[in-house]
This record gives structure tokens, sequence and C-alpha cells, in this order.
């Protein structure tokens, strides 16, 4: 059991909005920075948002993110069939000093 | 072109050890926070260990502290991972990462396989 909890899974249609949570505590995301990750079987994971809400070059603005309090969203807007992934959260943990990473959220596009 | 291979993967027996490599190229290492994931079949990703930029300082995963060791050489852009008394649990695709202000790079990973 993770210590950040994420849905394990979500779904929508093309073109669609799906939000994916992150859940934490005062010791990680109350205090620092989430990221977001997207991992596709057999492929090498993916950042796609670093710092709570800072999108790397390269990705769309279809992705964002941001948080409030003890908890990270990541929001997909328009979604297509190509965005069926993994999607992991990650922050630092003050009180256990480890990265943590969610638990994974399964996106299907249906 | 950024590049990140690990090496040194394998399959080895309980109580047994191993030393993963990552070769860096494309990018300024030494300007990289480097880490080492992993994702055991049917698991999601689970941190193992990271080093700094000048590898002063390193942090652990509860479940491999006292039994890994991440290490990094600047003068050869390389990443290692010293894993011993290795368990069953460990058996996963190791991958290696480097991270610095956005910038985000990923190897293809190493498998690791411990068993009897």
């Amino acid at each position: 059991q993770s210590v950040l909890t994420q849905p394990p899974s979500v779904s929508a249609a093309p073109g669609q909005k799906v939000t994916i949570s992150c859940s934490g505590s005062s010791s990680n995301i109350g205090k620092y920075n989430v990221f977001w990750y997207q991992h596709l079987p057999g492929t090498a994971p993916k950042l796609l948002i670093y710092e709570t809400d800072k999108r790397p070059s390269g990705i769309p603005d279809r992705f964002s993110g941001s948080k409030s309090g003890t908890s990270g969203t990541l929001d997909i807007t328009g979604v297509q069939t190509g965005d069926e992934a993994e999607y992991y959260c990650g922050t630092w943990d003050i009180r256990l000093s480890v990265w943590l990473f969610g638990g994974g959220t399964k996106l299907t596009v249906l | 072109e950024v590049e990140l291979v690990e090496s040194g993967g394998g399959l080895v027996q309980p109580g047994g050890s191993l030393r993963l490599s990552c070769a860096a190229s494309g990018f300024t290492f030494n300007e990289f926070y480097m880490t080492w994931v992993r994702q055991a079949p049917g698991k999601g990703l689970e941190w193992v260990a990271n080093v700094k930029e000048d590898g002063s300082e390193q942090y652990y995963a509860v479940s491999v502290r006292g039994r890994f060791t991440i290490t990094r050489d600047n003068a050869k852009n390389s990443l290692y991972l010293q894993m011993n008394s290795l368990r069953v649990e460990d058996t996963a695709l190791y991958y290696c990462q480097g991270y610095n202000s956005g910038q985000d790079y990923w190897g293809q990973g190493t498998l690791v396989t411990v068993s009897s």
C-alpha cells in the first residue's frame, strides 16, 4: 500500500477530460512539489509534470497539474487513445527521507 | 542525442550480489541528480535510491537500505548500483533516471531476477 494514494483506474471517452488524484500528507505533498509520470508498457516512464504545475518541453498543454493542501491532481483534457497508460505521481517525503511514487492509475480510453 | 544505457542485470540466487551500471551520454552528467527506479512484475514504479550531482549525498528506500549502494563516477558519466544480499522480492526491471530542473531522462532498464 503506497503512502501516496491514487485511484487504481480511470476511464474516459476520446475528447473528454479526466482527472487523476494523488493524496498524501503533510510530510510529502503538503511540503513538496508533485511530479507526474506517464508509463506505457515496454517503454521508459516519461515526465509529464514537474514542480506541481510545469510541463517539460514537448508535453502538450492538454496535460496540467495542480496541488491543494496534501493532494495533487493531474488533468488531461481532450483525452486521446494514445494517452492510454499508467500514470504515477511522485514527491519527496521529509519524514521518511525517501522519494515516493503513488500506486499508479491506469487510464483507459473508451 | 541523450542516452542512458543500463547493464549488469541477470539471474542471481537469493543472497547473491549484482552490480548495475548506467552509462550516460548526450547531456552534462555532473549537473543531474541520478536515481535508480525499479518495477517488479505486475507492480508499479518503486524508487530505489538517488545520489546528488556531486555524489556527496545518497538516499535509499527502506526496503534496500543497508543492502544496496548507489555511486556515480562523473569522470566516466556513469551511475552504479551495488546490490548485495539480494532477495526474491528484488526481482524487477531496474531503470536509471537523470533529472535536472524539468529535464528528465530514463534508460530502457535492465532486468534483475532473484531466484533459486
